[in-house]
């Protein structure tokens, strides 16, 4: 498609399962970035990658998040042993990286909308 | 911790020049300027960005003080449509840069 697709839309679980989240970015596009945003929060920066590595995860919220990308394309992001606290709207976007007359924004997906009971 | 400050709500009369402010006194000098807004709760919208000149497009202008430590982003002629929250940022031009966003300014326009 021709924007950043993010799977699932809607995700409800029960506390203590994992969850996988996906993330499309756009064709070509060779930064990908995840944030969390808590209902009527901003938007809370969790990660980045620059191609497959990810040059900071300080922002993950702790070691039950962990996140993962591969062949500059398809990223996921993993939560084991999930929390109520998770619950949450996460929002992937994707970047360019350099190219001459590109405007260097974010391009973000619909979310995935996270409960977890 | 986001590199900008905002007010936390502002009001504007359908119509009217909308003028959000943004303070960023830590800008380095490759930083440029971000706008975007989140409408409901879909994804962050691109608006308009700048380094050191004002910029004008379709959906807004960017004023950008001399010493680059603030900027406003000015909506010509708000309409119902337009009230969001509105996000200001600064980050590298290119790369996958730690982008960080700041808590924004709910805009309410009123008709």
């Amino acid at each position: 498609g021709a924007g950043v697709s993010q799977s699932p839309s809607n995700k409800v679980t029960e506390k203590g399962k994992d969850v996988e989240l996906r993330c499309d970015p756009i064709s070509g596009h060779t930064a990908l970035y995840w944030y969390r945003q808590r209902l009527g929060q901003g938007l809370e920066f969790l990660i980045y990658f620059q191609g497959n590595s990810a040059p900071d995860k300080s922002g993950l919220p702790s070691d039950r998040f962990s996140a993962e990308r591969t062949g500059e394309s398809v990223s996921t992001l993993t939560i084991q042993r999930t929390q109520q606290e998770d619950s949450a709207v996460y929002l992937c976007a994707s970047s360019s990286y350099g190219a001459p007359f590109d405007t260097g924004e974010l391009f973000f997906g619909e979310g995935s909308r996270l409960t977890v009971l | 911790d986001a590199k900008t400050t905002q007010p936390p709500s502002m009001d504007c009369a359908e119509g009217r020049a909308a003028n959000l402010p943004c303070n960023h006194s830590t800008i380095s000098g490759n930083e440029y300027v971000y706008w975007y807004r989140q409408i409901h709760s879909q994804g962050p919208q691109y608006i308009i960005h700048g380094l050191k000149n004002n910029e004008t497009n379709e959906m807004a202008s960017l004023i950008i003080t001399e010493d680059r430590k603030s900027s406003t982003l000015i909506l010509p002629h708000a309409t119902l449509r337009d009230t969001a929250v509105y996000y200001c940022i600064v980050r590298g031009h290119t790369g996958g840069f730690k982008t960080i966003f700041g808590a924004g300014t709910r805009l309410f326009v009123k008709a």
